[in-house]
């Protein structure tokens, strides 16, 4: 089955580190999104990708890195400059062009910083 | 003001009542997404909007573009129907498009 498959389910991060979450597609779809999502606020976007070896910043990008090396992947690193990491991280996947088509989105991970 | 409003922000709800959750929005959009997100966090995408109405199974969807204004229905609700229902609406940005996202509603079915 296609889907958007995100790991871990649950990351938790001493104060400091860096931390990488997974984001895999077996979809083919070109464009990839990672959104974050705090209690009481609608998702951000914090990275987008339209193609292989591009990507943008998005809404808050500050203390965050991406990298797309390959379409099936858009793995994301929560930095030690993030000042809030704590949260809530959503992966999602579209065919090119956004608007005409259906959004897919993973199961999240939840990361908590200790 | 937050650009897409939804309503109401929580909803308790018997089995079987028919239940109206509602989203305005502020800017121009190409269309709008209704999502489900259940209490693990995954969202599903149900209904994308650009005109008129859609249905699937007991759930219906509404947009009205002039109003600015859409609607998620379900009809004869089910405790299985509890989650987080999310209104996001997609707008050209920077030669590719954009989401902005409701707060979600949280609807609880009680059996």
């Amino acid at each position: 089955d296609g889907g958007i498959t995100q790991s871990p389910k649950y990351l938790f991060r001493k104060e400091g580190q860096n931390v990488t979450l997974s984001c895999e597609q077996n979809l083919n779809h070109d464009a990839m999104y990672w959104y974050r999502q705090d209690p009481g606020q609608g998702l951000r976007l914090i990275y987008y990708s339209q193609i292989v070896n591009d990507f943008q910043k998005g809404d808050i990008a500050e203390g965050y890195s991406v990298s797309r090396e390959k379409k099936e992947s858009f793995p994301l690193t929560v930095t030690s400059a993030q000042k809030n990491p704590t949260a809530f991280y959503l992966c999602a996947s579209q065919t090119g062009q956004g608007f005409r088509t259906e959004a897919f989105f993973g199961q999240g991970t939840r990361l908590t910083v200790v | 003001k937050n650009e897409v409003e939804q309503s109401p922000q929580n909803l308790t709800a018997q089995e079987g009542e028919f239940i109206t959750i509602n989203c305005s929005y502020s800017v121009g959009i190409s269309a709008l997404h209704w999502l489900q997100q259940h209490p693990g966090g995954g969202i599903v995408s149900l209904f994308m909007l650009s005109s008129g109405k859609k249905k699937h199974g007991r759930l219906i969807a509404t947009i009205n573009i002039q109003e600015k204004h859409s609607s998620l229905h379900i009809t004869a609700s089910h405790p299985r129907d509890s989650a987080v229902y999310i209104c996001a609406v997609c707008l050209p940005f920077s030669g590719t498009y954009k989401y902005i996202f409701g707060t979600g509603t949280r609807l609880k079915v009680l059996a």
